[in-house]
């Protein structure tokens, strides 16, 4: 089971607005609504930004929101800021063995 | 609120196990489920299997079934991850996850600290 297409990089400079891609297929992102994206600083453990699509846990800033549209998941961050700057990941159910898959990590840099 | 505690760094032989705790506190243990997924050195996460203690229930990626346990004492709110005959390729930092709602495959939160396996010769 392949991992989930995320760009490798993605970069904006603070206030603006950047979105990360998560590309799947019918088996994973395009057949459930169970898509989530993970910030993780280096060095530390990864944290739930956004779960089943496009939900934000307590105490994650509105500023990150999730979508989907067919096998394409996406993560938005608005108002850009300098903590931003992390490794983001999302993740899926999946029908297939492996039942959970992640994509390759997109590491976002303010500029 | 949930906190989890792991194990200490382990340093393996090639061929050898290694079991990893997951101490919890906070929330009802039986009732969340408890997953594990593990990082390689600058690489990505992969999702290795999870447990609801409440059920005694695992699922695993088939990669890792044969190879790896998944355990839970509810006496002692603490989950364990067990892989064996390990190789270089397992060399990574191991994480324990919750999911509050008792589902294995959908949404992790919060984390471990993780723990760091180092196969080496």
């Amino acid at each position: 089971q392949s991992a989930l297409t995320q760009p490798a990089s993605v970069s904006g400079s603070p206030g603006q607005s950047i979105t990360i891609s998560c590309t799947g297929t019918t088996t994973d992102v395009g057949g459930y609504n169970y898509v989530s994206w993970y910030q993780q600083h280096p060095g530390k453990a990864p944290k739930l930004m956004i779960y089943d699509v496009s939900n934000r846990p307590s105490g994650v800033s509105s500023r990150f929101s999730g979508s989907k549209s067919g096998n394409t998941a996406s993560l938005t961050i608005s108002g850009l800021q300098s903590e931003d700057e992390a490794d983001y990941y999302c993740s899926s159910y999946t029908s297939t063995t492996a039942l959970v898959i992640f994509g390759g990590g997109t590491r976002l840099t303010v500029l | 609120q949930v906190r989890l505690v792991q194990s200490g760094s382990e340093v393996k032989k090639p061929g050898s196990s290694v079991k990893v705790s997951c101490k919890a506190s906070g929330g009802s243990f039986s009732s969340y489920a408890i997953i594990w997924v593990r990082q390689a050195p600058g690489r990505g996460l992969e999702w290795m299997g999870g447990i609801i203690p409440m059920l005694g229930r695992t699922h695993s990626a088939q990669k890792f079934q044969g190879r790896v346990t998944i355990t839970a004492d509810k006496s002692t709110t603490t989950a364990y991850l067990e892989v064996r005959s390990l190789t270089s390729e397992d060399t990574a930092i191991y994480y324990c996850a919750a999911n509050t709602a008792g589902d294995t495959v959908n949404w992790f939160d919060p984390w471990g600290q993780g723990t760091l396996v180092t196969v080496s010769s």
